[in-house]
């Protein structure tokens, strides 16, 4: 299958710093991309999808001026976690799909965990 | 709207048991179902998925059959092992909108 990857797998910052997060597709363009958020034991929390070279639309209830979502190539989306707060702190997952070449699915990241002090 | 309802665990078996996760859906149209599978400290792998009713969906020695009748996705396995310690995912995706719905995930541990 195809990957996906993220960077950082993990990282640890100060209350009130930004945080940004980095989603490849390695052998495919992703023309749709998820972003997801997944708190200890429980599932996982649809963000945002974005599509290349337009906004992303939010789930309701999630802030965009707080998590601004970038999809400017149809291999990279970045997700910015602006003025982070230890509320922040979570496993981000995001997922890349090819709707329209040989991958009609989805593929995940690894993840990055975020810690904010 | 579309959701995903999924056993809750932990569930504890020994090796070579025999395991079942019961997932049931509530979704509108066709959906396609799926499971994944997450390791400690990874993201998500899709393990299996059908895509119209009566489909079996199998890989690495787990199996699912898409009943459209009971709305249910049940993952099976025969025989676990050690390895296979993991959460799983059911999950369905809306034939309309395309987005993936996730259950709350089933934590497995699989002692020797």
């Amino acid at each position: 299958g195809a990957v996906v990857s993220q960077h950082p797998s993990w990282v640890i910052c100060k209350s009130g710093t930004s945080v940004k997060i980095e989603c490849r597709s390695l052998d495919f363009q992703a023309t749709t991309m998820f972003w997801y958020r997944q708190f200890p034991k429980q599932s996982l929390m649809l963000m945002a999808t974005s599509n290349e070279g337009s906004k992303a639309t939010y789930e309701q209830g999630v802030e965009k001026d707080k998590f601004l979502i970038n999809h400017a190539s149809l291999t990279l989306s970045t997700l910015t976690v602006t003025s982070a707060h230890p509320e922040d702190s979570s496993f981000y997952i995001c997922s890349a799909r090819d709707f329209s070449g040989t991958y009609n699915e989805q593929f995940f990241g690894p993840g990055t965990r975020l810690t904010v002090l | 709207g579309d959701s995903v309802t999924q056993m809750e665990g932990p569930v504890t078996l020994s090796e070579e048991a025999f395991l079942t996760i019961n997932c049931t859906y509530t979704a509108t149209g066709y959906p396609s179902l799926f499971w994944y599978v997450q390791y400690p400290g990874e993201g998500l792998q899709l393990l299996l998925k059908a895509t119209k009713a009566d489909d079996k969906g199998s890989n690495k020695g787990f199996e699912a059959t898409y009943r459209k009748e009971t709305t249910s996705f049940h993952l099976e396995k025969g025989s676990v092992q050690v390895s296979d310690s993991a959460v799983y995912f059911c999950a369905l995706r809306s034939s309309t909108l395309g987005r993936l719905y996730f259950g709350r995930g089933t934590q497995l541990t699989v002692w020797p």
